[in-house]
C-alpha cells in the first residue's frame, strides 16, 4: 500500500464549478501538508502549505487537513479554464527529514 | 521569488552516454533535490544534498550520482544512460526542512 493515495482522474468540470481534490495517507506522523499545481511541461508550483490540522484559505483555494481521518482536501471555487492542470499533494513528518512523500497527482480539466 | 533553473528543457541522448543535468537556485538554499517523474508513479526522489559536498541517497539512486561543489548548483549524473532512464527530471530546493520545496521546470530526457 502506498503511503499517500490520490485519485489520478481525469476530473472534468464545467467552468464555475467547485472542485474537490483529495488525498489519503497512512502515516500518522505526517504533520506538514502541501498542494502543488503542475501545468503540462512545467515543474510543480506551490499552491498551499499547511501545518497539522485545520483549514487554510487563499483566494479561490481552500486546503483542509483532517488528521483523525488521515485525509486532506483542496477546494477550488469558481473554477477557471486556467485551473486545468495536474494537482499533486505532498506531505512530510515533523522532524529533520528532508523527504516529501507525494501523491501521484490528479489531472483536472475545466471546460469553458 | 525563488528561482530554480534547470539548464535544459529537453535532452536526447544515446544509450551508454554519460549525461549531466544541471540545476541552479538563486536563494542561498541549503537543501537541494533531484526527482524523476513518471506517469502513474509520481515523483520519486533520486538524491538530495543538505550542504556543499554532502549528499544522501533517495529512494531510487541506482544508475545515478550527484555533485554539489557550490551551494547554488546541484548536478545529476547518469553514469551510463539506459532507456529506462527516459523520464522527466525535476530539481527542487528549500532553505530548511520544514518549508515547502520549490521546483524548476524540469528536463525531459529521452535516451535512445
Amino acid at each position: 500500500q502506498k503511503e499517500v493515495e490520490q485519485d489520478p482522474g481525469p476530473l472534468s468540470v464545467p467552468e464555475g464549478a467547485i472542485v474537490s481534490l483529495n488525498c489519503t495517507y497512512s502515516n500518522s506522523a505526517f504533520q506538514y501538508f502541501m498542494w502543488y499545481r503542475q501545468y503540462s511541461r512545467k515543474g510543480p508550483e506551490l499552491l498551499m502549505y499547511t501545518y497539522s490540522s485545520g483549514n487554510k484559505e487563499d483566494g479561490r483555494f481552500t486546503a483542509q487537513v483532517d488528521k483523525s481521518s488521515k485525509y486532506i482536501s483542496l477546494f477550488i471555487r469558481d473554477s477557471q479554464p486556467s485551473d486545468s492542470a495536474t494537482y499533486l499533494c505532498a506531505m512530510k513528518p515533523r522532524g529533520a527529514t528532508n523527504k516529501l512523500i507525494f501523491g501521484t497527482g490528479t489531472l483536472l480539466a475545466v471546460q469553458p | 521569488d525563488v528561482k530554480v533553473t534547470q539548464s535544459s528543457r529537453y535532452l536526447v541522448k544515446r544509450t551508454g552516454e554519460k549525461v549531466f543535468l544541471e540545476c541552479v537556485q538563486d536563494m542561498d538554499h541549503e537543501n537541494m533535490f533531484w526527482y524523476r517523474q513518471d506517469p502513474g508513479l509520481g515523483l520519486r526522489l533520486i538524491y538530495f544534498s543538505y550542504d556543499v559536498k554532502m549528499k544522501e541517497k533517495g529512494d531510487i539512486p541506482e544508475g545515478y550520482s550527484v555533485s554539489r561543489e557550490k551551494k547554488e548548483r546541484f548536478s545529476l549524473i547518469l553514469e551510463s544512460a539506459s532507456t529506462n532512464q527516459t523520464s522527466m527530471y525535476l530539481c527542487a530546493s528549500v532553505r530548511t526542512v520544514n518549508q515547502p520545496q520549490h521546483f524548476g521546470d524540469g528536463t525531459r530526457l529521452s535516451i535512445l
